[in-house]
């Protein structure tokens, strides 16, 4: 069974502040994915980030980046000088990698960040 | 770039009544899910079809059923719909052979009273 904890149910932080965001996930797959999707007041589901279990490199995407450690079975993601429209609910995800099969997401609980002025 | 697209977006029923949510998804992608969010839930997965046949299942109750279609879009029928049902319906889509990230479309709301 796969299960994503996402410890931090809600986080504050004022704008221009570096925000990160913790997930912990535990999985019997030996590859995996895992994944970062941004929830905004509106609703949606937005696609951030996605790393393959076998890639450890951390990299950084404009304001965004992420140190995925299999260690420790961790995969945290930061945002630097955080700004308003950041506010949203941030979803950690995991998957197994594909084999053919439409692999389903297994989701944390979800951190909402809020950002003010 | 082109979206997954799913209509409708809001949806209101009565109790007992069925509901019929769709789902296009993008272009070239083979492969559809189904997922249920709750009231400040995280997404819970429901089903998920690779070229149009059923591939897993999560937990999708027995009064809901769905399909994906020849031109790849995907229709989630619900009967006897309960109270419990009102959430924030996503269907999401990917390319099986390719990169295999989930996109997600805008949801449907459901409301049933």
């Amino acid at each position: 069974a796969q299960k994503v904890t996402q410890a931090q149910t809600e986080i504050s932080v004022v704008e221009k502040e570096d925000v990160t965001l913790d997930c912990v996930y535990e999985t019997r797959d030996t590859t995996y994915y895992l994944f970062w999707y941004k929830q905004p007041p509106s609703g949606e589901l937005v696609f951030l980030i996605r790393r393959n279990s076998f890639d450890e490199q951390n990299e950084i995407s404009g304001r965004y980046s992420w140190n995925f450690q299999k260690s420790t079975s961790s995969f945290n993601f930061t945002i630097t000088a955080s700004q308003v429209v950041d506010s949203a609910v941030y979803f950690c995800a995991l998957s197994p990698t594909g084999d053919g099969t439409a692999s389903k997401l297994t989701f944390g609980t979800g951190t909402r960040l809020q950002v003010t002025l | 770039a082109a979206g997954v697209i799913q209509s409708p977006r809001h949806l209101i029923k009565e109790k007992r009544e069925t509901a019929t949510l769709k789902c296009y998804p993008i272009p070239r992608h083979d492969t559809v899910y189904w997922y249920q969010q709750g009231p400040g839930q995280d997404p819970q997965f429901l089903i998920s079809f690779y070229e149009k046949m059923q591939s897993d299942k999560g937990s999708i109750p027995d009064r809901f059923s769905a399909q994906q279609f020849s031109d790849y879009h995907s229709e989630l029928n619900m009967s006897s719909l309960e109270l419990g049902d009102s959430a924030l319906y996503f269907c999401a889509s990917s390319f099986l052979g390719g990169e295999e990230t989930q996109y997600f479309g805008p949801g449907t709301r459901l409301l049933v009273l």
